[in-house]
């Protein structure tokens, strides 16, 4: 069974600093992995997706991924922190299965916080 | 594009009592997704459609949980009767069904309803 991992329940940085929130995975074969954003009273936004190809994922907002195969990671990370991205942020990986079954599964969430 | 809609947005119930919650997909898009989202957790699947059949529904608490997606657009998920631990929020999503050859396709969520079972 897949699992996610996000170590940090919280990560506090000042605004214009570079951010960095932290993901493992667990998963068979290679996976298919996400990142999603949660303001308040919405739904889940798609920020990124690492699917296949450069290690170097760039999504929404100026906001990048890493994937790394051998440490089993996809950290989030942003060069220069806004305000704005003060949100709840969801590590998510997908095994690649044939068939029907794409069952997501997401880590515990990372509390962001930029501050002014 | 609209996105997916749910209703309601917020719901207070006793426990022992039954809750029903809406979702209306995307347009066009063939696979549903009911996730459950404890506060302090990440959204756990409960129950996928494909069209109007299910997919994936081993996570779902099926003494009391249900889901239905008639016709294979709107789908509706009921608790009956709610405990004290089904507060959560419920959120839908859905997602285009995959070309042949292609295994993923990204998932567009609902804003979610709040349940508070008191």
């Amino acid at each position: 069974a897949q699992s996610v991992a996000q170590p940090e329940d919280q990560v506090n940085v000042a605004e214009g600093n570079p951010l960095t929130v932290k993901c493992t995975y667990s998963v068979s074969g290679n996976p298919y992995l996400f990142w999603y954003v949660q303001y308040p009273n919405r739904g889940l936004q798609f920020l990124l997706k690492y699917i296949t190809g450069d290690n170097l994922v760039k999504g929404s907002y100026g906001f990048e991924a890493e994937f790394n195969k051998s440490q089993t990671s996809f950290h989030l990370k942003k060069p220069s922190a806004l305000v704005s991205d003060s949100a709840l942020y969801f590590c998510a990986v997908r095994p690649r299965v044939s068939g029907s079954a794409r069952q997501l599964t997401f880590g515990s969430g990372t509390q962001l916080t930029v501050l002014p | 594009e609209a996105g997916v809609a749910q209703s309601p947005r917020y719901k207070i119930i006793e426990k022992r009592q039954s809750v029903a919650f809406w979702c209306n997909p995307i347009s066009g898009h063939a696979t549903l997704y009911w996730y459950q989202q404890i506060l302090g957790q990440g959204p756990k699947l409960l129950i996928q459609f494909q069209n109007n059949g299910v997919v994936d529904d081993s996570q779902l608490p099926k003494d009391r949980f249900s889901a239905e997606r008639l016709k294979g657009v709107d789908s509706t998920l009921k608790i009956q009767p709610a405990k004290l631990e089904d507060s959560a929020v419920y959120l839908c999503a859905s997602s285009l069904e995959p070309l042949p050859g292609e295994s993923y396709n990204e998932q567009f969520f609902g804003p979610g309803t709040r349940l508070t079972v008191l």
